[in-house]
């Protein structure tokens, strides 16, 4: 049974770019949440996906969006690279319905904007 | 709003001895409480977490934790660390188990194990 996945595992961008990141959820899980962990830091909550609908959202400026498809994988995109988006990248899976279920986090990706 | 706070960034322990990392959480009703440990380079890890019932959860790993609504603590326990044990930890509340809600995090405490 596979866990959360994420691609690519790192990823170098320029300022003004703009980047788009995946996440493929544990099987059986419906609902996928992002993470920014700046370096030294605890993960910061960006949004959560639930049936292709954002469902939550933390303090992060329109330039973070995201989108859910019909197999429950999503993608993070950041628009207008700064400095600061440099961070490891989480995303996090579980089943909404459940109401004992947890968040299950992938790997990360290492996003670094120069 | 809710939040967390881990207040201590290191804490250096000799392998064998018995460990204890504080966590203090501020949050109006029954907080959904959780411990995640995260290796250098990986994910994070969920060692154990807190829904109601008994206050002393069990984790993996060895690792235990006590909800302290009194003193808005969870704190994590381990009674004999590993040199394996090294590593980053976070607290974290949450408004619901089910993941239905985004976390929150503490800044994290850094592990260090000493020989």
């Amino acid at each position: 049974d596979a866990g959360v996945t994420q691609s690519p595992t790192h990823l170098i961008k320029t300022r003004g770019q703009q980047v788009t990141l995946r996440c493929s959820p544990k099987s059986g899980h419906d609902t996928v949440s992002w993470y920014q962990q700046a370096l030294g830091q605890g993960p910061q909550f960006i949004f959560q996906y639930y049936e292709e609908e954002e469902r939550q959202r933390g303090n992060f400026p329109d330039r973070f969006s995201g989108h859910q498809f019909p197999n429950y994988s999503s993608e993070l995109n950041v628009n207008a690279l700064l400095l600061g988006d440099s961070a490891l990248y989480l995303c996090a899976s579980s089943l909404r319905t459940v109401s004992t279920d947890t968040q299950y986090f992938g790997p990360g990706t290492r996003l670094t904007v120069l | 709003a809710q939040s967390v706070t881990q207040p201590d960034i290191h804490i250096t322990v000799s392998e064998g001895a018995s460990l204890e990392l504080r966590c203090n959480y501020s949050y109006g009703a029954t907080p959904y409480l959780f411990w995640y440990v995260q290796s250098p380079g990986q994910g994070l890890q969920l060692l154990l977490k807190y829904f109601s019932g008994d206050t002393l959860v069990q984790g993996i790993k060895g690792f235990e934790a006590e909800f302290k609504r009194s003193q808005s603590s969870f704190n994590l326990r381990k009674p004999s660390v590993h040199w394996s044990d090294a590593a980053e930890y976070f607290c974290a509340v949450g408004d619901s188990g089910g993941g239905a809600d985004g976390l929150t995090f503490g800044k994290g405490t850094h592990l260090i194990i000493q020989p």
